[in-house]
């Protein structure tokens, strides 16, 4: 099994609202992330797992709260987003992130709209 | 911001003529990736080409890497209307440990029938 599957597909919510992306890999990758991308621009990386830890934060504001509860599932959890949030967010997932070998796998995303 | 710069922005073809899409980086690397993206959806990886390498093929591309000038090309032959997608090349420093991924801007390419 090769693919990294996201639920959900969409989601709209509220600036008040509370949600969770998901996102589920099979390969047994132990690294794991988490990008934004906006229309027309590349993905840009918000957090990496690195066996189940968190490794590597980019700066994200903390309304977005990763979590990593095993080394197959990486959830997003979002809470009281801007309407610039809006945006694809993609889920990836790579064996241990050797520089060599860092090919990633990507899910097909869950394109995010707040109103 | 981004490492990579990659041009064209855009490239509309006719079906079976060749793509060519060009990427520039400005830091030492430790390999350089492809990766295909087809409207709104998740990126495929293409290929990736180790800096001691200079050139990669996999089955209609063909990637080459010239690190004395910091540039790497994807030549797509024989075009199809399913190539039709945004093409991303990315980056690995050679000092980073975790092998992020610094992503160019990115080519839209249009396959018309």
């Amino acid at each position: 099994d090769t693919e990294v599957t996201q639920t959900p597909k969409h989601l709209v919510m509220g600036m008040t609202n509370k949600k969770s992306l998901k996102c589920e890999q099979h390969m047994g990758h132990r690294a794991m992330y988490w990008y934004k991308q906006k229309a027309k621009k590349p993905p840009e990386l918000m957090f990496v797992y690195s066996y189940e830890k968190l490794s590597i934060n980019e700066s994200v504001p903390s309304r977005f709260s990763p979590e990593c509860p095993n080394s197959s599932l990486l959830n997003l959890h979002l809470h009281a987003l801007q309407p610039e949030d809006s945006a694809l967010y993609l889920c990836a997932s790579s064996q241990v992130p050797w520089r060599n070998y860092n090919e990633q796998f990507f899910g097909p995303g869950t394109r995010l709209t707040v109103l | 911001s981004q490492q990579g710069e990659e041009d064209p922005q855009a490239l509309s073809i006719q079906e079976g003529e060749n793509a060519t899409m060009n990427c520039s980086y400005k830091t030492s690397i430790n390999n350089l990736q492809w990766y295909r993206q087809n409207s709104g959806r998740g990126l495929v990886h293409l290929i990736l080409i180790r800096s001691n390498e200079r050139e990669k093929h996999s089955g209609r591309l063909r990637v080459t890497l010239d690190t004395s000038k910091k540039s790497s090309s994807l030549l797509i032959t024989a075009s199809r209307a399913a190539d039709t997608a945004s093409y991303f090349c990315a980056t690995v420093f050679s000092t980073d440990s975790w092998g992020k991924l610094q992503f160019g801007a990115g080519t839209q390419v249009v396959v018309t029938p």
